[in-house]
């Protein structure tokens, strides 16, 4: 069965500091993976997406994901954390037959 | 470009009464979905549209959920009679499905729906 598993409920790190927040899928052939960021009682925001190319992408509000296709991974990151990145990441996998599937979701809390 | 527009923000009834939400996404987007995001929980496909025509439902509870995108671009989605594990967030979204379709969804700020 196709997945998105994102391991970690809850992600903390102090402002400043460098942040991860990993991923790893398992769906057959070449997907589309995407990130996403939910601000409180908002929708979802378009982070950043791997489609092909150089395995480290470059999205909004500083933030960069490395996809890495042994381990099929495709972790969120940023060189340093903002009190304002704090809010909710989903990995995503888009596949055939325009389908979209969704992790569980991270919460990154950053300290100040 | 207007985003994906949804409505209300926020609705509140009892069990067994029926809600309507309703979407409308973004001008050119032929596909349509909603999700049904339980507090804690990543979005849960409900069903997908293309154009006016379902190509997922396989998650929607048909007994009391039902939806429809009769011209192919605002959708409805209904809920009679609620339960109080409907509580949740719904999210439309919309993505553009043309020659070469990037894969990135489009959301709507979401219905917040609380079931007493």
């Amino acid at each position: 069965a196709q997945s998105v598993a994102q391991p970690e409920d809850q992600v903390n790190v102090a402002e400043g500091n460098p942040l991860t927040v990993k991923c790893t899928y398992s769906v057959s052939g070449n997907p589309y993976l995407f990130w996403y960021v939910q601000y409180p009682n908002r929708g979802l925001q378009f982070l950043l997406k791997y489609i092909t190319g150089d395995n480290l992408v470059k999205g909004s509000y500083g933030f960069e994901a490395e996809f890495n296709k042994s381990q099929t991974s495709f972790h969120l990151k940023k060189p340093s954390a903002l009190v304002s990145d704090s809010a909710l990441y989903f990995c995503a996998v888009y596949t055939g037959g325009f389908k979209t599937i969704f992790g569980a979701g991270t919460r990154l809390f950053v300290k100040a | 470009e207007a985003g994906v527009a949804q409505s209300p923000r926020y609705k509140i009834i009892e069990k067994r009464q029926s809600v309507a939400f309703w979407c409308n996404p973004i001008s050119g987007h032929a596909t349509l979905y909603w999700y049904q995001q339980i507090l804690g929980q990543g979005p849960k496909l409900l069903i997908q549209f293309q154009n006016n025509g379902v190509v997922d439902d396989s998650q929607l509870p048909k007994d009391r959920f039902s939806a429809e995108r009769l011209k192919g671009v605002d959708s409805t989605l209904k809920i009679q009679p609620a339960k109080l594990e409907d509580s949740a967030v719904y999210l439309c979204a919309s993505s553009f499905t043309g020659q070469k379709p990037t894969g990135e969804l489009f959301f709507g700020e979401g219905s917040r729906l609380t079931v007493l």
